[in-house]
């Protein structure tokens, strides 16, 4: 079965600090994909990263950065110098390859909220 | 293109009653899917289409579900006698055809049934 775990139901960090969320993943499938998707309170869906399982490299992308780990299952999401209109519902999700249907399995999510 | 648009944004009924939800897609995605997302929860598959073709229903999806994509463009997601248990936010999103491709998302109907 594929699971993902969000195990942070909440954070709470101050304007500047850096905040990292955790994903962890579960699946039997040897080519799957991981993704991570923003939650403003607007409700829309937000499409922020994807990567493959043969792609380990992390990945920065301005004040994001995403750090994969096959060994830990591990998929971890870094927000550098936070800013309040970094809050809302971030949440991780697997889509397993073998299926091709595109189907997304997501955890939890995990509610950011930036203070200033 | 706008992205994908759905309609109404919310809708609050009585039990017993059936309900309609309407999506639009990106006009060049081929698939589409409808999701279940109920307060502090990720949202929760419930079926997918590629072109016309239902090809994937999950097991939340009772028999009072029903869903069509008729010519492959708009999709309509039928819920009937509703239950107050079926109160949550649906979503739709669609996405190009093809293994990891990303899938946007509409702004969702939120379903209230009292």
């Amino acid at each position: 079965a594929q699971k993902v775990t969000q195990a942070q139901t909440e954070i709470s960090v101050v304007e500047k600090e850096d905040v990292t969320l955790d994903c962890v993943y579960e699946t039997r499938d040897t080519t799957y994909y991981l993704f991570w998707y923003k939650q403003p309170p607007s409700g829309e869906l937000v499409f922020l990263i994807r990567r493959n399982s043969f792609d380990e490299q992390n990945e920065i992308s301005g004040r994001y950065s995403w750090n994969f780990q096959k060994s830990t299952s591990s998929f971890n999401f870094t927000i550098t110098a936070s800013q309040v209109v970094d809050s809302a519902v971030y949440f991780c999700a697997l889509n397993g390859g073998s299926s091709n249907t595109g189907k997304l399995i997501f955890g939890q999510g995990t509610t950011l909220q930036v203070k200033p | 293109d706008t992205g994908v648009s759905q309609d109404p944004r919310h809708k609050i009924t009585k039990r017993g009653q059936n309900v309609t939800f309407r999506c639009d897609p990106i006009s060049e995605h081929n698939r589409l899917y409808w999701y279940r997302q109920t307060l502090g929860q990720g949202p929760e598959f419930l079926t997918y289409f590629q072109n016309e073709a239902q090809l994937e229903k999950s097991r939340l999806l009772s028999d009072r579900f029903s869903a069509e994509r008729p010519k492959g463009s708009f999709s309509t997601l039928e819920i009937q006698r509703t239950e107050q248990g079926d109160s949550a936010m649906y979503l739709c999103a669609s996405s190009s055809t093809g293994a990891g491709e990303e899938a946007f998302f509409g702004q969702g109907t939120r379903l209230t049934v009292v």
